[in-house]
């Protein structure tokens, strides 16, 4: 069965400093792996998106996410945080063989210190 | 682009009580997705629609949640009679095929029930 698990529930940075969310997931196969995020009133937004090929990916708002086969991981990095990033983080893993669904993280919520 | 409309945002109502949520997706999108959010958890699929058929309603409990989306457009989820345990966000999205990963999120109906 499929499943992600994110291990930190909640986790404080001070602005401009790095960060990184981890997420480890559970699947017998190559999975399509995702993060999300989703600030205060706002629907889900998909940040990046791993399918094959180079284990480094890039996203949107300068997030980028390491995929590590051997570790089972999936963790998502930004170099310098900005007030403006805190929000909710899900990472979520998809059937390569199954379209229809996928399956979600329980979250990270990110709050950033000035 | 307008983007996913979900209507009401926010939803009181007691125990036993029905209620009903809107999404209207972006146009030309075929595919339409609702899911529960349970505060603390991340977002579980309900039902899938791929124009106004059901691709995946496997997790939708039927005995009291229902969903439609006639002419292959906007959906309404309801549920009668509402538990507290129903308390959650509900997310509609959608996407212009049925690959689940090129989803958008509308901001989701805050259900509480009482």
């Amino acid at each position: 069965a499929q499943s992600v698990t994110q291990p930190d529930i909640h986790i404080t940075v001070s602005e401009g400093a790095s960060l990184e969310l981890r997420c480890n997931y559970s699947y017998g196969a190559t999975p399509y792996l995702f993060w999300y995020v989703q600030s205060p009133g706002q629907g889900l937004q998909l940040l990046l998106k791993y399918f094959s090929g180079d284990t480094l990916v890039q996203g949107i708002k300068g997030f980028e996410a390491e995929f590590k086969r051997s570790q089972s991981s999936f963790n998502l990095r930004k170099p310098s945080v900005h007030w403006s990033d805190a929000a909710e983080y899900f990472c979520a893993v998809g059937a390569k063989d199954n379209f229809n669904k996928f399956y979600f993280g329980s979250g990270t919520k990110l709050n950033v210190k000035p | 682009e307008a983007g996913v409309a979900q209507s009401p945002r926010y939803k009181i109502i007691e125990k036993r009580q029905s209620v009903a949520f809107w999404c209207n997706p972006i146009s030309g999108h075929a595919t339409l997705y609702w899911y529960q959010q349970i505060l603390g958890q991340g977002p579980k699929l309900l039902i899938q629609f791929q124009n106004n058929g059901v691709v995946d309603d496997s997790q939708l409990p039927k005995d009291r949640f229902s969903a439609e989306r006639l002419k292959g457009v906007d959906s309404t989820l309801k549920i009668q009679p509402a538990k507290l345990e129903d308390s959650a966000v509900y997310l509609c999205a959608s996407s212009f095929g049925q690959l689940f990963y090129e989803q958008y999120f509308g901001p989701g109906t805050r259900l509480t029930v009482t």
